[in-house]
């Protein structure tokens, strides 16, 4: 099936500073990828979706200017956290789709941010 | 309101059993139903997908019905291992990308 990949699968950083995670589809083009946020014991939360060469469009509630989202090649998708707050630690995860009957996402591992 | 709901919240079994998880939704236009199983730190695995039309689906040990007019489904794992310890997720698809994200079941399988 198909792989997803992120980068890296855990990250702590100090309050104030960037983060950036990588998203990659290793053996498939992906059109189109997602980013979510999940709390513990919470389910998945939607943050923004991606498609390759445009603009991300943001769920509401959820600060363009503080989660940058980057879809500069078919393979590759990054997130950048600027600017990070306690209350941005959490479990990102990524996921990437292509046009297809069934709109499969394929998730990504995830990658745990702990804010400090 | 589109939303997806499930219960129950956790669930402790002992191994060797068998469990059924529920999912109810309310999602309209309503495609497709999936459930997903996510194992602690990790990002989540699909594990059958039914079309509206289907009512059910297997995937080895796991099980998933659809019922398309009461909106209703169920995830039926036969035998159950340690290693079926995880989230289970069901997601109801409205077409496209629209995709409706339940809170998930806990499932945990004691020896």
């Amino acid at each position: 099936g198909a792989v997803v990949s992120q980068h890296p699968s855990r990250v702590i950083c100090k309050s104030g500073t960037s983060v950036k995670i990588e998203c990659r589809s290793l053996d498939f083009q992906a059109t189109t990828m997602f980013w979510y946020r999940q709390f513990p014991k919470q389910s998945l939360m939607l943050m923004a979706t991606s498609n390759e060469g445009s603009k991300a469009t943001y769920e509401q509630g959820v600060e363009k200017d503080k989660f940058l989202i980057n879809h500069a090649s078919l393979t590759l998708s990054t997130l950048t956290v600027t600017s990070a707050h306690p209350e941005d630690s959490s479990f990102y995860i990524c996921s990437a789709s292509w046009p297809r009957e069934t709109y499969e996402q394929y998730f990504g591992p995830g990658t745990r941010l702990t804010v400090t | 309101k589109n939303q997806v709901e499930q219960s129950p919240q956790s669930l402790i079994i002992l191994e060797g059993k068998n469990c059924t998880l529920q999912c109810n939704y309310t999602v309209s236009p309503f495609s497709n139903l999936r459930w997903y199983k996510q194992d602690t730190g990790r990002g989540p695995v699909s594990l059958t997908i039914m079309t509206f039309s289907e009512n059910t689906k297997s995937n080895g040990r796991y099980t998933a019905t659809l019922d398309a007019d009461t909106k209703q489904s169920s995830l039926h794992i036969t035998a159950s291992q340690l290693s079926d310890s995880a989230s289970y997720i069901c997601v109801a698809e409205g077409g496209g990308f629209k995709t409706i994200f339940g809170a998930g079941t806990r499932l945990f399988v004691k020896a």
